[in-house]
């Protein structure tokens, strides 16, 4: 079975400023990897993947994530945030075998202050 | 290609009550999810569909959740005695066989008084 494990729930930071939210996950097989984003009363939108290839992948508005093997980590980032970047991020994965069906984070909070 | 779609948005009931949720995945995606997400938590699987067949359950599903999809079209939630515990957002999702990513509906959010 897999597992993901978002340590934060609430990143604070100031527009403008670098930020990282980190994801760890736990796999016996080869798995894909997500990060979703959920705004207030909406549903889930993709923001970014990886299924192979290179490991950095990236997202239109910003940010990036590295896939990490060795440390099974797959954080995601951005050099600049904006107010507009409020949300709440979650972290997921999915294998193949398991009807591609996802397990998800617990999500971190990220609050953009002025 | 208008996403996917969840009908209620919002539904209050009483304890005891049946509910029924309905998706409408995006057009050809032959794969349909259901998941649930309580305050605090990140979505958990409750079951998918491939066309009309169901080929999995979880565990969270008990006895009294029952889903549908007669015609591998849109899909039924339904939800019978139903408890406090229930209350939660319940979402859908859609995906291609071709491709890997789920395509999100906006949740229907259930308060089970």
């Amino acid at each position: 079975a897999q597992s993901v494990t978002q340590l934060d729930s609430q990143v604070p930071v100031f527009e403008e400023a670098p930020v990282e939210l980190r994801c760890n996950y736990s796999s016996s097989v080869s798995v894909y990897l997500f990060w979703y984003v959920q705004y207030p009363n909406q549903g889930l939108q993709l923001l970014l993947k990886y299924l192979s290839g290179s490991t950095l992948v990236e997202s239109i508005n910003g940010f990036e994530a590295e896939f990490n093997k060795s440390q099974t980590s797959f954080h995601l980032r951005k050099p600049s945030v904006h107010i507009s970047d409020t949300a709440e991020y979650f972290c997921a994965v999915s294998f193949t075998g398991g009807g591609n069906k996802l397990t998800f984070g617990t999500g971190t909070q990220l609050k953009v202050e002025l | 290609d208008t996403g996917v779609s969840q009908d209620p948005r919002h539904k209050i009931t009483k304890r005891g009550q049946n509910v029924t949720f309905r998706c409408d995945p995006i057009s050809e995606h032959n794969r349909l999810y259901w998941y649930r997400q309580t305050l605090g938590q990140g979505p958990e699987f409750l079951t998918y569909f491939q066309n009309e067949a169901q080929l999995e359950k979880s565990r969270l599903l008990s006895d009294r959740f029952s889903a549908e999809r007669p015609k591998g079209s849109f899909s039924t939630l339904e939800i019978q005695r139903t408890e406090q515990g229930d209350s939660a957002m319940y979402l859908c999702a859609s995906r291609s066989t071709l491709a890997n990513e789920q395509f999100f509906g906006p949740g229907t959010r259930l308060t089970v008084l």
